[in-house]
Parts: C-alpha cells; structure tokens; sequence
C-alpha cells in the first residue's frame, strides 16, 4: 500500500517477555518517528530517526526500549521484559528531511496490552 | 510538564454551527502548529497547520488562529458536520536540524449532532 503500515495491529502480552513492533513507512520517506499513547494521555514522542541513524532518542522512557532501522526503510521498536505500564498504542510516522511536520503521515498504530 | 494544553476533553455542538477547539501551550521556542483529527483504531491524520509568522490559515471549513502574545491557538470549524466528530489533537514543532518531533496535547473529543 501507499500508507504507513504497522504490525500487528494489536498485541496481547504477559509481563516479562520481550515484543517487536514493525513499521513500514512510505517509499522514499527517510525521516521515521515513533510516538506513543498511553490511556488518558496525549501522544508522546519516543525516537527519531534519520535514514538508519536515531539523533534523538529522548523519547525513550527506559532503557527496555530499543529502536532500529535497517536500509533507510522499515523500523522495529522492542520493549525487552515489558511492564503493565508500557500498554499503550504505539504509533509510527514518516516524512521526507527538510518538510513541514504536516508532511508527516501517521501508521494506524498497534496496540499493546501487556497482562 | 505539558508544554501543549487542550483544556476541554470534550466538546459537543449542534450541526451546523460553529466549532472552536482551543489549545495552550508554554514554549516560545515552538515555531510551527498543527491539528490532527483521529478516529478509533486509526492513526491522526492532519488537518491543518499554521506558522509561527502567521496569525491565520484558513482551509476550506477549517481556519487556525494563532495568538503568539497568548501562546494560544485555536481551530474553527464552520459549519460544523457529524462527519467531524473525532478526537482533535494540537500539536507543536520547533525546529532542531530535520527533526521535527511533534510535542502534543491530549485531545478534546468534538461530537457533532445532527
């Protein structure tokens, strides 16, 4: 498709094990975001990256969070030895370098649920 | 802290009419606004966005007012129509090479009765 594709949509998951989240961006975008949304709060952002590199990983709320991107395309987030307060839905978007942040197209997100 | 403020969770207004979604924020640093509308079990989509050397952009049914004096900014939509029922959310950016990281407020839930 043409879109921001994320996988899976949702993801059910015990306490304690490690999960991957994969996000497709759109052909061509090299700028590649991730945000997350917590119950109740606003969309809070995680990581940036640039190509296959990450200049900001402020985002990051532990150090059980990782990010990767391999061949400036697809990205995966994993959360190692996951807490009940990381459910939350996580959300990717993708832009071109050097466009306004209304460029930015979001995935529609995957939803986890750690128990 | 929140740096962008929606201060009203939830806003109901009749077909029609006009409505005003407002939004706050503390870093005159932001240059750049957005708004984002989202459905359930979707992604935010974007609406509209308006610059920090602006005090206007109107797009169709949407138009963006910014206040920079008051650090506030707001979205009107007229008239209103129930497919615009959706979650809005705010949105700022401030420059920092090509990073563009939004910073968000959290959304005020718009219904529009028919």
């Amino acid at each position: 498709g043409a879109g921001v594709s994320q996988s899976p949509s949702n993801k059910v998951t015990e306490k304690g094990k490690d999960v991957e989240l994969r996000c497709d961006p759109i052909s061509g975008h090299t700028a590649l975001y991730w945000y997350r949304q917590s119950l109740g709060q606003g969309l809070e952002f995680l990581i940036y990256f640039q190509g296959n590199s990450a200049p900001d990983k402020s985002g990051l709320p532990s150090d059980r969070f990782s990010a990767e991107r391999t061949g400036g395309s697809v990205s995966t987030l994993t959360i190692q030895r996951t807490q009940q307060e990381d459910s939350a839905v996580y959300l990717c978007a993708s832009s071109f370098p050097n466009t306004a942040p209304a460029e930015a197209f979001f995935g529609q997100g995957t939803r986890l649920t750690v128990v | 802290d929140q740096q962008v403020k929606q201060n009203s969770p939830s806003l109901s207004v009749q077909e029609g009419r006009i409505s005003i979604l407002n939004c706050d924020y503390t870093n005159s640093m932001f240059d750049y606004f957005l708004w984002y509308k989202k459905y359930p079990a979707e992604g935010p989509t974007f609406l509209i966005s308006i610059s920090s050397i602006k005090d206007k952009n109107e797009d169709g049914r949407f138009t963006v007012f910014l206040n920079k004096s008051a650090k506030h900014l707001s979205l009107h939509i007229v008239p209103s129509q129930p497919g615009d029922s959706a979650v809005y959310f705010c949105a700022a950016s401030k420059m920092a090479g090509n990073n563009r990281k939004l910073i968000w407020g959290l959304g005020t839930s718009l219904a529009v009765n028919p």
